[in-house]
């Protein structure tokens, strides 16, 4: 089945710097890959997301990279601010699965002002 | 997205017995999932509910001790049966909203329910 790491596990940033958060996943029938926020005691919710035709996907802030060939994508955040603070979770989807995703470990980003 | 919820929003519960937790949706949606997630730890996913037919389970989850039951396309329940401290964690359900002209699923999130066992 897919499995998908996530790196880092933790991510310190100064306001106003950038984030990124990387995963790799195995599968190469992997067609979806979204990200998701997950604040304390919150629902994760879903930010952004890619499919395997595009390379590259920006949402203000957010962006989202993918590289099929090397089997890994990366989120990155701009101009990070406190708001940012949360647990991230990156996903991948397998083609035809009905929307059954494999998750990563998560990254808990700390945003100091 | 969808609006989803879920009751009970967390619960208290002894060893041995069993709470179901049910899922609504605003929609008719085909794939409903449930998932476990351990505090600080990521999700991980039980079970597949598809209207009108058995629950698939993912390996490590049985359906004697997770059944789940799916009667239309906006609810579904999932029981967790004779409880042991080991259960206790948040229990999400999840659905998946196909994308227009897309083969590929969105996925949103109910809010989840606490469970403790004690």
């Amino acid at each position: 089945g897919e499995n998908v790491e996530q790196h880092p596990s933790t991510l310190s940033v100064q306001e106003g710097d950038s984030a990124v958060i990387k995963c790799t996943y195995s599968d190469s029938a992997s067609n979806y890959f979204p990200w998701y926020k997950q604040e304390l005691g919150k629902r994760p919710q879903l930010i952004i997301d890619i499919r395997s035709n595009v390379g590259e996907k920006k949402d203000q802030r957010i962006a989202v990279t993918l590289n099929k060939t090397a089997k890994h994508f990366s989120l990155h955040i701009t101009e990070t601010q406190p708001e940012d603070s949360a647990v991230y979770f990156c996903a991948a989807s397998i083609a035809d699965s009905w929307g059954k995703l494999q998750f990563g470990a998560g990254t808990q980003v700390v945003v100091t002002p | 997205s969808a609006v989803i919820s879920q009751k009970p929003s967390r619960d208290i519960c002894q060893r041995g017995t069993s709470l179901t937790i049910q899922c609504q949706v605003d929609s008719q949606v085909t794939m409903m999932f449930w998932y476990r997630q351990q505090p600080g730890q990521s999700l991980t996913l039980i079970a597949t509910a598809n209207q009108g037919s058995e629950a698939t389970y993912e390996s490590g989850f049985v359906i004697d001790k997770f059944p789940i039951s799916r009667p239309n396309l906006t609810f579904s329940t999932l029981t967790v049966s004779n409880m042991s401290p080991e259960d206790s964690s948040i229990y999400l359900c999840s659905v998946a909203r196909h994308q227009p002209g897309l083969a590929v699923y969105e996925q949103y999130f109910g809010p989840g329910t606490r469970l403790t066992v004690t």
